[in-house]
């Protein structure tokens, strides 16, 4: 069975520092790894995946995240937070053998001016 | 290139009725999911079709149901409704060629049940 696990229910940055939502997954095979954005009232935008290859990826809006294999975790990362980047995102794992995606619970963004 | 659609974007039904929601995906995908959002459980998934073929279930009754026509597009269908299943109803396409593939959500059908 696979699943994710996001620890942190809300994450608060002041504009211009760096933003970390944290992610670990947990599937029996190959992972991969999803993470989408949610704002009020809409259905979820993809950010990025990470399937093979460089453990980190690069996704929309300056967005990137890290695979880290032996901690089992798919960090997302910004290196400068803007205002609008308020939102609920979530981490979705899918096992390569599964046509389904498994969500984090999400965490809610505030970034404030 | 046109989203996925979802319709209707919002409805009101009483407890015991039933409801239909209806899924356009993206233009030559495939792979149509059905996931069901509330404040408590997150993002569930409910069903996943390929060609008119339900090929994944998720833990949910019997009431919950669905198909998928030969042009892609999908309906769920929730009989004798409950509270419980006030949720947002959300859609997603995928190409589903490969294990790669994201999903790409509409804007979802938010079902309240009074």
């Amino acid at each position: 069975a696979q699943s994710v696990a996001q620890p942190e229910d809300q994450v608060n940055v002041a504009e211009g520092n760096p933003l970390t939502v944290k992610c670990t997954y947990s599937v029996s095979g190959n992972p991969y790894l999803f993470w989408y954005v949610q704002y009020p009232n809409r259905g979820l935008q993809f950010l990025l995946k990470y399937i093979t290859g460089d453990n980190l990826v690069k996704g929309s809006y300056g967005f990137e995240a890290e695979f880290n294999k032996s901690q089992t975790s798919f960090h997302l990362k910004k290196p400068s937070a803007l205002v609008s980047d308020s939102a609920l995102y979530f981490c979705a794992v899918r096992d390569g053998s599964d046509y389904k995606l498994s969500f984090g619970a999400g965490t809610t963004v505030t970034v404030r001016a | 290139k046109a989203g996925v659609t979802q319709t209707p974007r919002y409805l009101i039904k009483t407890r015991g009725q039933q409801v239909t929601l209806s899924c356009s995906p993206i233009s030559g995908h495939r792979s149509v999911s059905w996931y069901q959002q509330t404040p408590g459980q997150g993002l569930q998934f409910l069903f996943e079709y390929f060609s008119e073929t339900q090929r994944n279930k998720g833990n949910f009754p019997g009431r919950f149901s669905g198909r998928q026509f030969s042009n892609s597009r999908s309906e769920m269908n929730v009989s004798t409704l409950e509270l419980g299943d006030s949720a947002l109803y959300l859609c997603a396409s995928s190409l589903w060629q490969s294990d790669t593939g994201e999903l790409f959500f509409g804007e979802g059908s938010r079902l309240t049940v009074l």
